[in-house]
């Protein structure tokens, strides 16, 4: 029963480069949540989506950021024109209901981005 | 506005003896949970503990205990009988009620244990 599943868990970009992020929830999980961990700091919600749906994006930066959850496939959160303040470990959660007050939040290994 | 607080940057402990994380919390909401995580150097985010703010008790999970005082909007993070490997980042969260999902971080504590 594979956990979440983020690729790749290392991508280096120079900038103006485009990032592409990819998050395979759980088996039978249709919520998916970005979140973004900036060097020594904790993690900082950027999206919550459902399947082709996004239910708040309210920590998403209005520009360049970008995130999907297509009815089929991954979810993938997209980075344009990437500066040297994206670089950070961004991490996916995904549950398999709207997340009640003890759902537990399964985590990605991460997605460490570095823009040189 | 929703808050979570970790004073403590770094925290040193001897093999074998507890320690006490602390995590402080700020919300005008009644229901809400409490969640501990573990970052170990490997950089993954693990599940350690949950406290909803009705439960009677002070959750419990192996070695790991939460002492949570609602009066004072504490939920520390009690680590009985340190092992090496217990050293890692830890990150206290909360989230709402309602149909709020997202999880609220502090900026974690350093542990590191010593022989």
């Amino acid at each position: 029963n594979a956990g979440v599943m983020q690729n790749p868990r290392h991508l280096v970009r120079r900038r103006g480069q485009e990032a592409r992020l990819r998050c395979s929830p759980m088996k039978g999980h249709s919520h998916v949540y970005w979140y973004r961990q900036l060097p020594e700091e904790g993690l900082k919600f950027m999206v919550y989506l459902q399947k082709e749906n996004i239910i708040d994006e309210s920590g998403m930066p209005k520009e360049r950021f970008s995130a999907e959850f297509p009815k089929e496939g991954p979810s993938i959160l997209r980075i344009q024109q990437v500066v040297r303040g994206d670089s950070a470990a961004y991490f996916c959660a995904s549950s398999d209901r709207l997340a009640s007050m003890n759902t537990e939040a399964f985590f990605g290994q991460g997605t460490r981005l570095t823009v040189v | 506005a929703q808050k979570i607080t970790q004073t403590q940057p770094g925290m040193f402990v001897q093999e074998k003896e507890a320690v006490t994380l602390d995590c402080t919390y700020d919300t005008s909401d009644p229901s809400y949970g409490l969640f501990w995580y573990k970052q170990p150097s490997s950089g993954e985010m693990i599940f350690l503990i949950y406290q909803g703010s009705y439960d009677q008790q002070n959750a419990t999970e192996g070695r790991y205990s939460l002492n949570f005082q609602k009066a004072r909007k504490s939920a520390n993070l009690v680590i009985s009988a340190s092992q090496l490997g217990d050293s890692a980042m830890y990150f206290c969260a909360m989230r709402e009620g309602g149909n709020t999902d997202k999880l609220i971080f502090g900026t974690g504590t350093r542990l590191q244990v010593f022989p």
